[in-house]
């Protein structure tokens, strides 16, 4: 089965740092593994995925993240963080081999300071 | 490109009463797809359409939750009678078939049921 870990809740570092919101993730076959970022009263956004090739992935407003198949991760990093990256963020997985069903973490708050 | 849309986007009720939420994906995208989100938690699917076939309704209350997405385009998710524990943002998105899924998803901003 499916199953995606965001073992932090909450995520809280000063502007012009850098942040790490970190992802673990069980699949059976190959991992389809998605960032996503969500605003207050807004839908989820996505911010960038990994599906084969590099390890390291680039997305949307700087940020990046490293897929890990030993440790089964995918943490998500920025080198220098804003105060508008405060939002919530989910990681997903997707079975790359076995079917289409998305399984969603339970999301880290992320908090800039200024 | 317009978004995924969704409607409304607030909706009070009491229990026992019918609900109904509409959604519009983007123009070309095959898959659709609804989510319930309760409070400090990730987005559960309900249900995944290809074009106008459910493919995977697994996790659909079948009891009292419905959905339909005629002609392969715009989608309504219906619950009747809804209950307090309904109570949670319901959204919408959608992506291109691909091949094997590859693609991300895309959403929209999302229906807030509170039923009292």
């Amino acid at each position: 089965a499916q199953s995606v870990a965001q073992p932090e809740d909450q995520v809280n570092v000063a502007e012009g740092n850098p942040l790490t919101v970190k992802c673990t993730y069980s699949v059976s076959g190959n991992p389809y593994l998605f960032w996503y970022v969500q605003y207050p009263n807004r839908g989820l956004q996505f911010l960038l995925k990994y599906i084969t090739g590099d390890n390291l992935v680039k997305g949307s407003y700087g940020f990046e993240a490293e897929f890990n198949k030993s440790q089964t991760s995918f943490h998500l990093k920025k080198p220098s963080a804003l105060v508008s990256d405060s939002a919530l963020y989910f990681c997903a997985v997707r079975d790359g081999t076995g079917g289409f069903k998305t399984i969603f973490g339970a999301g880290t708050r992320l908090f800039v300071k200024a | 490109e317009a978004g995924v849309v969704q409607s409304p986007r607030y909706k009070i009720i009491e229990k026992k009463q019918p609900v109904a939420f509409w959604c519009n994906p983007i123009s070309g995208h095959n898959t659709l797809y609804w989510y319930r989100q309760n409070l400090g938690q990730g987005p559960e699917l309900l249900i995944r359409y290809e074009n106008e076939e459910a493919v995977d309704d697994s996790q659909l209350p079948k009891d009292r939750f419905s959905a339909e997405r005629l002609k392969g385009v715009d989608s309504t998710l219906k619950i009747q009678p809804a209950e307090l524990g309904d109570s949670a943002v319901y959204l919408c998105a959608s992506s291109p078939l691909g091949v094997q899924g590859n693609h991300e998803q895309y959403f929209g901003p999302g229906t807030r049921l509170t039923v009292t």
